[in-house]
């Protein structure tokens, strides 16, 4: 299994600010993914940050709003910019665990209020 | 493309049995998951699937039909504490072999 720290846990932001959020696993990960949740919905990807090369982003989601680092195999961060009230929700990062399955662990995620 | 449907809500009664459907249209299957999502906390995993047939985990069971597109997961004995939304994931074939995530269903527990 894995443990995946990340914060900051909630956070409440004005409009046109940015806010970069942080990811840390206890173990090294190929490949880190990116969720958002908005308010009672499932969980969309934004995108998958694989180690030493740019993010990929899914269909709806752009480098520009959403930029990704990935500096080692075991961290990760996601920015928010130029917010705006849409961008209120939770925001979620997981790796594999490593075993048969592959299954997702989940960080505790970002609760992200834009006012 | 990718679809992946379950009902919205579910209701039951504590020591009852529950079965939530999830049906999937996608262009690539590696397997089938279930999350289960408690209200302001992240999924965690509940079974995989990625063969026909049911897998059994203690009082929660799943079943995968890949020629049907179908999956459902069955609780049973259900507790007060089961009640949170559950979450049927497909993980693609491609490169990154990603996991999709279906709309959820809100599952209420009542005594």
């Amino acid at each position: 299994s894995a443990v995946i720290s990340q914060k900051p846990s909630r956070d409440i932001c004005q409009r046109g600010t940015s806010l970069t959020i942080q990811c840390q696993v206890d173990s090294q990960v190929t490949m880190m993914f990116w969720y958002r949740q908005q308010p009672g919905q499932s969980l969309t990807l934004i995108a998958t940050a694989n180690q030493g090369s740019e993010a990929t982003y899914e269909s709806g989601f752009v480098i520009d709003k959403f930029p990704i680092s990935r500096p080692n195999l075991t961290f990760s961060t996601l920015t928010v910019s130029n917010m705006s009230p849409e961008d209120s929700s939770i925001y979620l990062c997981s790796v594999e665990g490593g075993d048969a399955d592959e299954k997702l662990f989940f960080g505790s995620g970002t609760q992200l209020s834009v006012l | 493309g990718q679809n992946i449907d379950q009902p919205t809500e579910m209701t039951a009664t504590e020591g009852a049995i529950v079965q939530i459907n999830c049906t999937y249209q996608t262009s690539g299957f590696n397997g089938l998951f279930w999350y289960q999502q408690h209200a302001g906390e992240a999924p965690t995993f509940l079974s995989y699937n990625v063969l026909d047939g049911l897998e059994e985990k203690g009082r929660f069971s799943s079943f995968l039909s890949r020629s049907k597109g179908y999956s459902y997961l069955l609780l049973k004995e259900l507790q007060m504490k089961d009640s949170a939304s559950y979450l049927c994931a497909v993980r693609d074939d491609t490169g990154f072999q990603k996991l999709v995530f279906g709309t959820g269903t809100r599952l209420l527990v009542s005594p």
